[in-house]
């Protein structure tokens, strides 16, 4: 399945870098996610975008940017990462945020993040 | 807000054995609640899935049990095969978001 793409696949860049995750899906929806995946810990949540609006941001720190040009590409810009950020970070898309169709999430493969 | 605990953390099976996870949830307003297969370096993808208003859901070896009133949903594979190793998630949905579990190591040994 290539719905959802995600570039890089893998990212190594030091604190004081400045780089962009991107996500791109071919699937028509009209929500965009990012999530976080950390070792033994939940998938957490970290923004939402609906019709390219943003309605969620879980209390992430402002070290991490997203953007959402259109409702078929989301980025994540990141700059001054600390080395607890290191993780996979994984973006999906649903038909709608709200999901009443019960329309899943597709996940892309996710780019491995590392901070030095 | 939601809290979805899940059990085991790993799980090793025989091949041919079944294998079963638990997830509780606190929000009585979820409604919808998925299962997730992510095979070692590769994106999570859905298996299976149920909605609260049914009790049970089956798809081939794979099949899904929700009790509402105790809150919890399970998680079962029958025939496991070497190819069902991997990391499984389970998550509730009390409104537009999914809250996850911290998922579950299947180890299926031939």
């Amino acid at each position: 399945e290539t719905g959802v793409t995600q570039t890089p696949r893998h990212l190594v860049m030091g604190m004081t870098n400045k780089k962009s995750l991107k996500c791109e899906q071919h699937l028509g929806h009209n929500a965009m996610y990012w999530y976080k995946q950390s070792a033994k810990k939940p998938l957490e949540l970290m923004f939402v975008y609906s019709l390219e609006e943003r309605v969620e941001n879980n209390s992430v720190p402002s070290r991490f940017s997203p953007e959402c040009p259109n409702s078929s590409h989301l980025f994540l810009h990141l700059h001054t990462l600390q080395p607890e950020d290191s993780a996979l970070y994984l973006c999906a898309s649903s038909q709608d945020r709200w999901g009443n169709s019960n329309q899943p999430q597709h996940f892309g493969d996710g780019t491995r993040l590392s901070i030095l | 807000g939601e809290n979805v605990e899940q059990h085991p953390s790993t799980l090793s099976v025989q091949e041919g054995d079944s294998a079963v996870i638990k997830c509780t949830y606190s929000d009585s307003a979820s409604n919808y609640f998925p299962w997730y297969k992510q095979e070692l370096g590769k994106r999570p993808q859905l298996i299976i899935d149920i909605r609260s208003n049914v009790g049970e859901k089956k798809d081939q070896r794979i099949a899904v049990t929700l009790n509402k009133t105790a809150k919890h949903f399970s998680l079962h594979i029958t025939e496991t095969q070497p190819e069902d190793s991997a990391v499984y998630f389970c998550a509730g949905r009390p409104d537009d978001k999914l809250i996850f579990g911290t998922g579950t190591r299947l180890q299926v040994f031939p």
